[in-house]
């Protein structure tokens, strides 16, 4: 079956570095990807979406970076920032429908 | 422009209890969509509707039912509630035939917990 994996552990980050959370995929070959940011208690938030012919995007500090071969996306957040600090999910398309990664913590420490 | 909506934000309820999940939004989106959103796992789909008048089953459909009153509203109903229906609600939706893609706009949530 399609399945859908991030790293369950948290990221911790020092202020100022780059920040990479990794999705990866089997089982399928999505059309596209996206991410989405969530906070404490709140839906989660579309950042950006890449297509399965893009092999990056870009949005002011965010990268996301999309390797069909191997079946992997990867999301950079530069310069970060204690506010960067959420759970960050990725999503990708089947079937009319989206599979939904479980998540990776981002700790942004000051 | 509220964007999706949805009521009530907190609800306990016994086993054996029913309630009403209410969703709206003010997108005009033609697809709506209602998750469950568990402790280490990813979103799971309980239902979807594509379009008014149409609803078809997600990965985890069982002990709920839907209803999609008109284009803005989207309902779910939990008919006996068991403790496994523990858990948060989202209802997002999204504008999938205009644009192709099904980036989808979330809720804020209800935390719902069944004794």
């Amino acid at each position: 079956s399609q399945k859908i994996e991030q790293n369950s552990e948290a990221l911790n980050i020092q202020e100022g570095k780059t920040a990479t959370l990794t999705c990866n995929y089997t089982n399928y070959s999505p059309a596209y990807l996206q991410w989405y940011r969530q906070d404490p208690g709140r839906g989660p938030v579309f950042l950006l979406l890449i297509r399965e012919n893009e092999k990056e995007k870009r949005k002011e500090r965010l990268k996301v970076t999309f390797d069909t071969t191997l079946k992997q996306s990867l999301f950079h957040i530069t310069a970060s920032q204690p506010a960067d600090s959420a759970t960050y999910l990725c999503a990708f398309d089947s079937n009319y429908q989206l599979i939904w990664g479980a998540g990776t913590k981002l700790i942004i420490k000051p | 422009n509220a964007g999706v909506t949805q009521t009530p934000k907190f609800q306990v309820l016994k086993t054996g209890q029913s309630m009403t999940l209410q969703c709206a939004q003010d997108m005009n989106h033609n697809s709506m969509y209602w998750y469950r959103q568990d402790p280490g796992m990813g979103l799971r789909l309980i239902y979807y509707s594509a379009s008014e008048g149409t609803t078809d089953k997600g990965e985890v459909p069982n002990g709920y039912n839907v209803s999609r009153l008109n284009k803005r509203e989207f309902s779910l109903r939990l008919e006996s509630a068991a403790p496994s229906q523990t858990s948060v609600y989202f209802c997002a939706s999204s504008d999938r035939e205009r644009t192709s893609t099904d980036t989808q706009y979330f809720g804020p949530g209800t935390r719902l917990t069944v004794l």
